[in-house]
């Protein structure tokens, strides 16, 4: 079946840790994004890419890397620099031919806890 | 820029009852929309979306939203709630021309037995 994947599902950290979340589509899609999502905030979008080894900032980019190296994957690192890393994140992914209008799918998300 | 807002962060309906999550819309050209439902601890899930094909969406799970320009709105509707359809739910925007959407804040849905 494709779909996305991300792993793990529960992530402990603790403070002053790297850490490095896997998100992998097998989807064929273009383009991949990051959000991370607090309570009452709906998603906030940190990192996205639309073509390997390229990529831009979202809104929240700040303590956070990425890299595009495989079509099929997009790791988020949660830097030491990031003051409050407790959230949810959520991997998505979709297809640009076509136009703006394609949905985003998304995986099942990754909640990180910093002890 | 788009941004998009959901009015109320919390609605609570019987079951059976008509449910009404209302989204807004910011955008001097008419953007493509979208309603998603998430689940506790769980990714979102796409119910429908507006690409100026035609003004009523129809979705899964018998959603259906209609995209009013001059209301600058796009409201998600079901008929009759039932007890499964309690997740939450957000709007999104995406301009012509965009390649990131913008979410709302999200509108957590209660149904009553």
């Amino acid at each position: 079946d494709g779909g996305i994947t991300q792993s793990p599902k529960y992530l402990f950290r603790k403070e002053g840790q790297n850490v490095t979340l896997s998100c992998e589509q097998n989807l064929n899609h273009d383009a991949m994004y990051w959000y991370r999502q607090d309570p009452g905030q709906g998603l906030r979008l940190i990192y996205y890419s639309q073509i390997v080894n390229d990529f831009q900032k979202g809104d929240i980019a700040e303590g956070y890397s990425v890299s595009r190296e495989k079509k099929e994957s997009f790791p988020l690192t949660v830097t030491s620099a990031q003051k409050n890393p407790t959230a949810f994140y959520l991997c998505a992914s979709r297809i640009l031919a076509g136009g703006p209008h394609n949905e985003q799918f998304f995986g099942p998300g990754t909640r990180l806890t910093v002890l | 820029a788009q941004s998009v807002t959901q009015l109320g962060s919390h609605v609570s309906v019987s079951e059976g009852a008509l449910v009404l999550l209302r989204c807004n819309y910011s955008s001097s050209v008419p953007p493509y929309l979208f309603w998603y439902v998430q689940y506790p601890n769980q990714g979102l899930q796409l119910l429908l979306k507006y690409t100026s094909a035609a003004t009523l969406v129809k979705g899964i799970n018998g959603f259906e939203a209609e995209f009013k320009k001059s209301e600058t709105s796009f409201h998600l509707t079901k008929p009759s709630a039932h007890m499964s359809d309690a997740a939450e739910y957000f709007c999104a925007v995406t301009p012509a021309g965009g390649s990131r959407l913008t979410f709302g804040e999200g509108t957590q849905l209660t149904v009553n037995p």
